[in-house]
C-alpha cells in the first residue's frame, strides 16, 4: 500500500520565479491538504483540496495556490518566489468520513536564493 | 483560534529514562488531539490519538490522555531509546469549526544518550 508521495524532493529557485509541487494521495484517500513547515517550527496549514476544489485556506497570499486532479493527486504553486517562502512543504491525505487524522509524506525542501 | 502549546525543548535524556512532553491546547469545539514525530530528514509520522475527553492514545511504548478539563494531551513514554531521538509535534484537529485542518505546536526536539 503506498504512502503519500511527493515530488521532487528538493528544489531550488531564485527569488521572483514559480515553482510547482506535486503531490499523490494514499491509496483510498480522497482529500489533500498542503503545509509549510519553516526551519525550526512546526508546520502551518497552507490550504485543502477535496472534489478538486479548495475546500479551506490558512493565512496564506494568494501567490500560493493549487490544484486537485480527478485521480485525487495535487498540485502546489506558488508564484514571484520569496526568501521567506524556503521551507519544507508537506502534503497530507485523509479520506473523508474517516477519523481527522492525516498522513504526510516525506516533503518538499525548497530553497529561495 | 484554535492554538497549541508544547513545552520548550530540547529535551536531553539518558537511555532508559522516563519522558514526559507536556502539550496543552485552545480550541472553540471538540477537537480531536494527536502526536506526530519527525525523523531527521523526514516527513511527519502519526504516533497516536485521541478523539474525545478521557480517551488514551498509545502506540510503540508512547501514550497520552485526552484531558478537557485541564485542555491538556501530554505525551510520556516510561524508558525511552536512541532510536525515540526525533521531533515531536502535539496537534489538534477542531472537526466541528474548521473541519480537518491540523493546528500544530511548535515542536520539542528529543535526545536520548546511550
Amino acid at each position: 500500500d503506498a504512502g503519500v508521495t511527493q515530488s521532487p524532493t528538493h528544489l531550488i529557485k531564485t527569488r521572483g520565479q514559480q515553482v510547482t509541487l506535486r503531490c499523490s494521495p494514499k491509496s483510498g484517500h480522497d482529500t489533500v491538504s498542503w503545509y509549510q513547515q519553516a526551519l525550526g517550527q512546526g508546520p502551518q496549514f497552507i490550504f485543502q483540496y477535496y472534489e478538486e476544489e479548495e475546500r479551506q485556506r490558512g493565512n496564506f497570499p494568494d501567490r500560493f495556490s493549487g490544484h486537485q486532479f480527478p485521480n485525487y493527486s495535487s498540485e502546489l504553486n506558488v508564484n514571484a518566489l520569496l526568501l521567506g517562502d524556503s521551507a519544507l512543504y508537506l502534503c497530507a491525505s485523509r479520506a473523508i468520513g474517516g477519523t481527522y487524522e492525516q498522513y504526510f509524506g516525506p516533503g518538499t525542501r525548497l530553497t529561495v536564493t | 483560534g484554535d492554538s497549541v502549546t508544547q513545552m520548550e525543548g530540547p529535551v536531553t535524556l539518558s537511555e532508559e529514562a522516563f519522558l514526559t512532553i507536556n502539550c496543552t491546547y485552545t480550541a472553540t469545539g471538540y477537537p480531536s488531539l494527536f502526536w506526530y514525530v519527525q525523523y531527521p530528514g523526514e516527513g511527519l509520522q502519526l504516533l497516536l490519538k485521541a478523539t474525545k475527553a478521557d480517551d488514551k492514545g498509545s502506540n510503540k511504548g508512547f501514550e497520552a490522555t485526552y484531558r478537557k478539563e485541564t485542555t491538556s494531551f501530554h505525551l510520556e513514554k516510561g524508558s525511552v531509546q536512541v532510536s525515540d531521538s526525533a521531533v515531536y509535534f502535539c496537534a489538534l484537529s477542531d472537526g466541528e469549526t474548521s473541519g480537518s485542518r491540523l493546528t500544530f505546536g511548535e515542536g520539542t526536539q528529543l535526545t536520548v544518550n546511550p
